[in-house]
C-alpha cells in the first residue's frame, strides 16, 4: 500500500492563479479531509468527505472546492490564489466516519504540500 | 461546534524525565473521539494515542499514557522515560463521531527534550 500520496509535493503560484492539489489513497478509505497548517495555528479544516459523492466545509472552507468522485481521490481545487493561501496543505483519511469505535478511526495523512503564492 | 485548546505553546523535559502535555476541548456530540498526534521535523502526522470518550479507563501506549477526565473535558498526554526521539510538536484532535464528522485540531505543544 502506499498509503496517502499527495502530489506535488511544492508549489510556487501566482496571485490569481488556480491550480489543484492532488490526493489519493488506496486504503478503501470511506473518509478523507484536507487540512492547512499555518505557523501558530495547528492544523485547519478545509474540507472533508464522508464518502463518494459527499463533501461537506470545514472550518476554512473559503477559496478552495473539493470534490469526490472516486473512494480513492480527493483534490483540492484553488480557484484564485491569493497569498493568504501560501501554507503547508495536508491530505488524511480513515476507514470510515460512522460506526463503532476502533481502528477504523485514526486518520492516516499525506506527505504535505508547501504552496506559496507570490 | 468543536474546540480544541492547548495552552502550552513549548514545553521542555530532561531526557529520561516525564513531561504531561495538556489539552482541553469542547463540544456538544454525544459521541467523540480524542487524539495525539506528533509532528517531528520530517513534518509526518504519527498518531501517538487515541481514546474512544465513552470508555472511562485511560488509554496508554507503551511509554504514553493519557489522562481523560470527561467532566471537566480535559485530555492531557503523559510521556514516561522521555528520549530524544519524542522532540516534536503534539497536536491534539477531537472527532464528532455523532453529527459533525470533523477532526478538530489544537493549536499544537513544541516539546524539547534535553539531554
Amino acid at each position: 500500500n502506499a498509503g496517502v500520496t499527495q502530489t506535488p509535493k511544492f508549489q510556487v503560484l501566482k496571485t490569481g492563479q488556480s491550480m489543484t492539489l492532488q490526493c489519493a489513497q488506496d486504503m478503501n478509505h470511506e473518509y478523507m479531509s484536507w487540512y492547512r497548517q499555518d505557523p501558530g495555528m495547528g492544523l485547519r479544516l478545509i474540507h472533508y468527505s464522508v464518502g463518494a459523492g459527499i463533501t461537506d466545509q470545514g472550518e476554512v472552507p473559503n477559496g478552495y472546492n473539493v470534490s469526490r468522485s472516486t473512494t480513492e481521490d480527493f483534490p483540492l481545487r484553488l480557484l484564485s490564489a491569493a497569498p493568504s493561501q501560501t501554507s503547508v496543505y495536508f491530505c488524511a483519511s480513515s476507514y470510515r466516519a460512522f460506526g463503532v469505535a476502533g481502528e477504523g478511526d485514526e486518520q492516516f495523512f499525506g506527505p504535505g504540500t508547501r504552496l506559496t503564492v507570490l | 461546534a468543536q474546540t480544541v485548546t492547548q495552552s502550552q505553546p513549548e514545553m521542555s523535559v530532561q531526557e529520561a524525565e516525564t513531561v504531561t502535555l495538556s489539552c482541553t476541548y469542547d463540544t456538544s456530540e454525544s459521541d467523540y473521539y480524542l487524539f495525539w498526534y506528533k509532528q517531528p521535523p520530517s513534518r509526518q502526522m504519527i498518531l501517538v494515542i487515541r481514546q474512544e470518550a465513552y470508555k472511562q479507563q485511560n488509554a496508554t501506549e507503551n511509554r504514553f499514557s493519557v489522562n481523560f477526565q470527561k467532566a471537566a473535558k480535559s485530555f492531557s498526554l503523559k510521556i514516561s522515560d522521555s528520549q530524544l526521539g519524542d522532540a516534536a510538536m503534539y497536536f491534539c484532535a477531537s472527532f464528532g463521531a455523532s453529527g459533525t464528522y470533523k477532526y478538530i485540531f489544537g493549536t499544537g505543544t513544541r516539546l524539547k527534550v534535553l539531554a
